[in-house]
């Protein structure tokens, strides 16, 4: 165990909906990280918050979106969802120095 | 060109074999170097991180950094059927890079250690 929740484990939805995926990062990590990790592009990261701030963006879609709140849980929200969006979604803490980062269980969204 | 590249496998070995994993990247700006584990349908989980060029060993584990020719390797010996996972190479630039922290990962090797 990583010490890394995310929540919910599965969700099934369809084209055009919205979702929530909830993390909370390790107990004194400062860092949340996303990543999207689907057969054929393999782990992507998405997006790093640091302290409520976020730090960095990768190959994140305008139809995404992400906060950290002051308890440094993080949500990550999909919009306008479409087929191509199904994917296993990871988050990761770290202590924001990015020399390791520990990974949730992951989100399996299916979209149909 | 992709900034990491890592065979995909699938590799199959006998239970006991010495199996070794390896991936090139290709930005020498890259510090910290990380192995990563993911048994299906879960979340991966980080077995060797290693700073700069050099070996480091875990039990069974030993990951080795080559800066020069931008290739790490990661060693299991008397491997067995529980190590039968995908194994993820990941690179990171490190703090000092304008915080930008992103982990960029290779393709993974999926490893099949049967009995």
């Amino acid at each position: 165990d990583s010490g890394v929740t995310q929540t919910p484990k599965h969700l099934i939805t369809a084209t055009g909906q919205r979702v929530t995926l909830r993390c909370s990062p390790r107990s004194g990590d400062l860092s949340v990280y996303w990543y999207q990790q689907s057969l054929d592009q393999g782990l992507q990261f998405l997006i790093q918050y640091y302290n409520g701030e976020e730090r960095a963006k990768g190959n994140i879609l305008e139809r995404f979106s992400a906060q950290q709140f002051p308890d440094l849980h993080s949500e990550l929200n999909l919009s306008s969802l479409e087929l191509g969006d199904s994917a296993l979604y990871f988050c990761a803490s770290g202590q924001g120095a990015g020399e390791t980062q520990y990974f949730g269980p992951g989100t399996r969204l299916l979209v149909l | 060109q992709k900034e990491v590249e890592q065979d995909p496998g699938p590799l199959s070995v006998p239970e006991g074999a010495i199996v070794s994993l390896n991936c090139t990247y290709s930005n020498s700006a890259f510090q910290y170097f990380m192995w990563y584990r993911q048994y299906s349908r879960k979340g991966p989980e980080l077995l060797m991180y290693t700073y700069s060029s050099g070996n480091k060993e875990d039990g069974r584990f030993t990951a080795q950094v080559d800066k020069s020719s931008k290739y790490i390797s990661l060693f299991i010996r008397d491997s067995q059927p529980s190590d039968s996972a995908t194994y993820l190479c990941a690179v990171n630039r490190g703090l000092y890079s304008g915080g930008y922290n992103k982990l960029i990962f290779g393709a993974g090797t999926r490893l099949a250690v049967h009995p």
